[in-house]
């Protein structure tokens, strides 16, 4: 398809394991961006990438959290030693090009569930 | 610190009526703004968006307004349709800060047919 694509879509794993959530870009798009939304409230910005560099990653919660992207293209999002408290739709996003007056469009996102 | 707030977490409008959903939002260094609708289980989509040089923004049935004094947008939705029923996300960014777009909490809006 032409739009974003996130697998997995769910994702139910234990407390303490490891998850890796990846996301395709629409083909051509620069930049690309990770939020998560948890029940209830909206969507965090986690980081984004401008090709394959990150230059912002304060969003990310704790240094469970990595991300990266290769080729310009596809980013995946890793959360070790998960904790309940990560439980949250993740979305990707990716824009043309990186500003302000680019429109984000994003995947329908993975719902993680640590039991 | 909740920079971009959705006071309403729920709007419910009569089918061909005026839907008005409303944002405020408290940085000043934001100047640029969009609205997301987002249906369940799907990722947001990107509705209408407006610059701070602008107080108007019309595309359709959507038009987006822009108060800077009072830190405040809006959405207008006229007439509204059932398939306008969705989650809504106010977003804000400002191009000398660092690109991090930061969405409200929602307001999900239903129609009533």
């Amino acid at each position: 398809g032409a739009g974003v694509s996130q697998s997995p879509s769910n994702k139910v794993t234990e407390k303490g394991k490891d998850v890796e959530l990846r996301c395709d870009p629409i083909s051509g798009h620069t930049a690309l961006y990770w939020y998560r939304q948890s029940l209830g409230q909206g969507l965090e910005f986690l980081i984004y990438f401008q090709g394959n560099s990150a230059p912002d990653k304060s969003g990310l919660p704790s240094d469970r959290f990595s991300a990266e992207r290769t080729g310009g293209s596809v980013s995946t999002l890793t959360i070790q030693r998960t904790q309940q408290e990560d439980s949250a739709v993740y979305l990707c996003a990716s824009s043309l090009a990186w500003g302000a007056g680019q429109p984000q469009h994003f995947g329908d996102g993975t719902r993680l569930s640590i039991l | 610190d909740q920079q971009v707030k959705q006071n309403s977490p729920s709007l419910s409008v009569q089918e061909g009526r005026i839907s008005i959903l409303n944002c405020d939002y408290t940085n000043s260094m934001f100047d640029y703004f969009l609205w997301y609708k987002k249906y369940p289980a799907e990722g947001p989509t990107f509705l209408i968006s407006i610059s701070s040089i602008k107080d108007k923004n019309e595309d359709g049935r959507f038009t987006v307004f822009l108060n800077k004094s009072a830190k405040h947008l809006s959405l207008h939705i006229v007439p509204s349709q059932p398939g306008d029923s969705a989650v809504y996300f106010c977003a804000a960014i400002s191009n000398f800060g660092n690109e991090k777009l930061t969405f409200g909490t929602g307001t999900r809006l239903t129609i009533i047919p």
